[in-house]
């Protein structure tokens, strides 16, 4: 059974960089997208982006100029940099994946919690 | 970019039946729907893709249709487990993005 196994720092300071990577197991790299998304407290699903096996990316364009999604394909793990954080980055962020076909969301990692604060 | 509109709020006793909407332009609501149940302190979980298409292991009691910019999605027989958020989704080819709905919290009575 797909699993996605995330993992990266939790507490970061303003103006600091969020750096998170998803490890990816028992299922192909190649065949599918890797995307991210995030929760804010008590609030809404926020897409990031995605990107696919060989680092073809696209990115939430309010989000656009601070993101940055990239892969390791042998080692089966994608990763998501967001440069700048302030207190409104506060939010669970999770890792997925995404079928090419009809693009939806079948596989989620649990989720981490990151924290802005100064 | 805003995402889809849903309701923020529906509630239904255990047995009746549930629409949730999704409403949103005619780029956002085409074949590419999609929608996502989530428990509290869990992370969301597919239940409908392609408008009306069942991953496996979910209930036939969920089932999704579109009319026109609204995408649906109907819940039969409520059950207490039933009580969650739940998530349109849609992803537009012109512009490669995926936008959720707001979200719409569903109690059972």
């Amino acid at each position: 059974q797909v699993q996605l196994q995330q993992w990266g720092a939790g507490l970061l300071k303003p103006s600091e960089t969020l750096s998170l990577t998803c490890g990816v197991y028992e299922t192909s790299f190649n065949n599918y997208y890797w995307g991210w998304i995030r929760q804010p407290p008590g609030k809404g699903l926020q897409w990031i982006g995605k990107v696919n096996h060989v680092g073809g990316t696209d990115y939430n364009p309010s989000l656009k100029s601070r993101v940055t999604m990239s892969v390791a394909a042998s080692k089966k793990q994608f990763s998501l940099r967001l440069t700048s954080v302030t207190a409104a980055d506060t939010a669970v962020y999770f890792c997925a994946r995404l079928f090419y076909d009809y693009y939806y969301m079948d596989a989620w990692g649990k989720g981490t919690t990151v924290t802005v604060s100064s | 970019q805003s995402g889809p509109t849903q309701p923020a709020s529906v509630s239904g006793s255990p047995g009746q039946s549930i629409t949730i909407s999704c409403t949103g332009s005619s780029s956002d609501i085409g074949t590419y729907v999609s929608w996502y149940q989530q428990h509290p302190g869990e992370p969301p979980q597919v239940i409908l893709y392609g408008v009306t298409e069942r991953p496996s292991g979910v209930s036939n009691r969920f089932s999704g249709s579109k009319s026109g910019n609204t995408a649906s999605l109907t819940i039969s027989g409520l059950q207490a487990e039933d009580e969650a958020d739940y998530y349109c989704c849609s992803y537009g080819h012109k512009d490669s993005l995926v936008v959720f709905g707001a979200g719409t919290k569903l109690t059972v009575l």
